[in-house]
């Protein structure tokens, strides 16, 4: 079962605006991360945040992590058309080996 | 810097046929896991493996095995394969069993089909 759910399931805007994803899961976690993935290929590392962590910045990129409510959001501003991918959050909970639990992703698209 | 590598990147099969993917991790990581995406889905763990032995396991049946070698590169063998494998299998690497940075690195993945 997976753990994350993204909302929404798919987000459309223009070249320029930005972009606003959300996470929620249900258990406690060590960290939680956000992937990107175009086209069904590989998934890219975006950013990490821990779970005594509440905000987090890469260039245009800002996650925020809410323990008590159980969520996080990704922000990315000023999107770009090359932004239009697949983004995923992920979730790590396990005691032991890391094991990631993915939600099923928010598509972006964004028009230029 | 070579980062995580798959192969082959696309697989047809027939239902009950085997099949064995492969994996190498990003240089100077030594932990594999996989994972499984059908389509429009978020990956789901197979398993993951540390110093040649599969340290945890996601809810997938015993016809998916795996190995690692001594170099940690890993394959994923599937047995009696079914139309619902049919997926994109994603090899991640990362160092150590846990390491402080936690973050796993995703190889292009090997697509598969079964008919």
């Amino acid at each position: 079962s997976q753990q994350g759910e993204e909302d929404p399931q798919a987000l459309s805007i223009q070249e320029g605006e930005n972009a606003t994803m959300n996470c929620s899961y249900k258990t406690s976690i060590n960290n939680l991360q956000w992937y990107r993935q175009n086209s069904g290929r590989g998934l890219v590392h975006l950013i990490l945040i821990r779970s005594n962590e509440r905000e987090k910045h890469s260039g245009r990129l800002r996650v925020t992590l809410d323990t008590s409510k159980k969520s996080s959001s990704l922000l990315i501003t000023a999107s770009r058309a090359a932004d239009t991918a697949s983004y995923f959050c992920a979730t790590d909970a396990s005691r032991g080996a890391q094991k990631l639990v993915f939600g099923q992703g928010t598509r972006l698209t964004i028009n230029p | 810097d070579a980062g995580v590598t798959q192969s082959p990147t696309h697989l047809i099969k027939t239902r009950g046929q085997q099949v064995t993917l492969r994996c190498s991790p990003k240089s100077g990581h030594d932990t594999v896991s996989w994972y499984q995406q059908a389509l429009g889905q978020g990956p789901q763990f197979i398993f993951q493996y540390y110093e040649e032995e599969e340290r945890q396991r996601g809810n997938f049946p015993d016809r998916f095995s795996g190995h690692q070698f001594p170099n940690y590169s890993s394959e994923l063998n599937v047995n009696a394969l079914l139309l619902g494998d049919s997926a994109l299998y994603l090899c991640a690497s990362s160092k150590g069993l846990r390491n402080a940075a936690d973050t796993q690195y995703f190889g292009p993945g090997t697509r598969l089909t079964v008919l």
